[in-house]
């Protein structure tokens, strides 16, 4: 199984909903990443987990909160976003997060709307 | 701060051509570059990752070219077909606090016409 899955596809919320994106790998790789991407945008890198730890936190706000219950997954729960955080938010793995030269991953993107 | 800049920032091109697209970067300190091709909506998908110590590398019709003095690379494409219009997006990972960190480019959007 080499594929990064993330649920749902699309997501339509309001600014008081509560929700989560989910992501999951089955690699065996020890990094995780989430990416928020605007149209026509490069990635912005938001979070990242090392061995199921938090190590990178991009100054993200705080209603963006990840969480990592195993090495296999990866959530992102939101609470009280804006309509400008609506975008594409991409997960992604890598093997090992202490190896520069390891190929990252990305799964196919869950398109945020927040109205 | 560190930058990557691409150019084109977008390409047409006619089906069977060939292409360059071009990267330049300012990230130091430097682990490795890749390039990476996203469909709209998609996530990206490797096609090439090069180390300081790489001058070439190909993946099929993807041919990537790294000169680490002056801290460019290029993708040039052969052949093109309908099927590489996508954005094409240059990463260079530097290092920082024992962490990799990427740094993106804004990506070139390629369209190929028949």
């Amino acid at each position: 199984d080499t594929e990064v899955t993330q649920t749902p596809k699309h997501l339509v919320m309001g600014m008081t909903n509560k929700k989560s994106l989910k992501c999951e790998q089955h690699m065996g790789h020890r990094a995780m990443y989430w990416y928020k991407q605007k149209a026509k945008k490069p990635p912005e890198l938001m979070f990242v987990y090392s061995y199921e730890k938090l190590s990178i936190n991009e100054s993200v706000p705080s209603r963006f909160s990840p969480e990592c219950p195993n090495s296999s997954l990866l959530n992102l729960h939101l609470h009280a976003l804006q309509p400008e955080d609506s975008a594409l938010y991409l997960c992604a793995s890598s093997q090992d997060p202490g190896l520069s030269y390891n190929e990252q991953f990305f799964g196919p993107g869950t398109r945020l709307t927040v109205l | 701060k560190n930058q990557v800049e691409q150019s084109p920032q977008s390409l047409i091109i006619l089906e069977g051509k060939n292409c360059t697209l071009q990267c330049n970067y300012t990230v130091s300190p430097f682990s490795n570059l890749r390039w990476y091709k996203q469909d709209t909506g998609r996530g990206p998908v490797s096609l090439t990752i090069m180390t300081f110590s790489e001058n070439t590398k190909s993946n099929g019709r993807y041919t990537a070219t790294l000169d680490a003095d002056t801290k460019q690379s290029s993708l040039h494409i052969t052949a093109s077909q309908l099927s590489d219009s996508a954005s094409y997006i240059c990463v260079v990972i530097g290092s920082a606090g024992g962490s990799y960190i990427p740094t993106f480019g804004r990506g070139t959007s390629l369209i190929v016409h028949p």
